[in-house]
């Protein structure tokens, strides 16, 4: 069973910086792409991106939102992926999703980004 | 980008009677490997998206054969035949074809 678990999430200021891990277990972590996508309070999901399997030579796709501010990096040794944001803006306030697209999801990890 | 359009906003439906939802895409999620990348998520309240349907029309497993996928190109639609109690929630499209992209949601509820 594909189980995908996020952490790393909490309130930041403006400006400053987080990291997001997902640790997966149940299947094969290197041999699949994983995504991030997020979803601001009572709004619908958005993709932020992923990182390709080592096979596809481990490269990243963003959102244009998220471009050149946050990074998305994978540890196969680990299995876990990360979600690192820097310049944190307080639209970048949700939940922040691990997935396996389309089939695993993670539970969630709430990110606040206030003053 | 692909723009994913579905409609409509909010559905209020009867238990027992049928729903549906359309999904429309900006550009073909056909691709050349002859397979149509378009999936439909429930996200119940609190919860995250589950998925109902990949590839069109293929039901994941567990899910009820009360939902159902249908369409081609660049329209889609998901049937519930009968709405349930537990259906309620928030219904995306999805496609994946080129990056990842959502419809803004469609939010069932029951009369």
């Amino acid at each position: 069973e594909v189980q995908l678990v996020e952490s790393g999430g909490g309130l930041v200021q403006p400006g400053r910086s987080l990291r997001l891990s997902c640790t997966a277990s149940g299947f094969t972590f290197g041999d699949y792409a994983m995504s991030w996508v997020r979803q601001a309070p009572g709004k619908g999901l958005e993709w932020v991106g992923f990182i390709r399997s080592k096979a596809y030579g481990g490269t990243t796709e963003y959102a244009a939102s998220v471009k050149g501010r946050f990074t998305i990096s994978r540890d196969d040794s680990k299995s876990i992926a990360y979600l690192q944001m820097n310049s944190l803006k307080t639209e970048d306030t949700a939940v922040y999703y691990c997935t396996r697209a389309p089939t695993g999801w993670g539970q969630g990890t709430l990110v606040t980004v206030s003053s | 980008d692909i723009v994913m359009t579905q409609t409509p906003l909010s559905l209020s439906v009867t238990p027992g009677q049928p729903a549906s939802i359309s999904c429309k895409s900006s550009q073909s999620l056909l691709h050349s490997d002859g397979k149509t990348y378009l999936y439909w998520y429930l996200q119940k309240p609190g919860q995250s998206p589950q998925l109902l349907i990949y590839e069109v029309s293929s039901r994941f497993s567990g899910v009820p054969d009360r939902f159902s996928g249908s369409g081609s190109g660049t329209d889609f639609t998901l049937k519930i035949s009968r709405v349930e109690a537990e259906d309620v929630g928030v219904y995306y499209c999805m496609q994946g074809i080129h990056l990842l992209t959502f419809g803004g949601g469609t939010k069932v509820e029951i009369k």
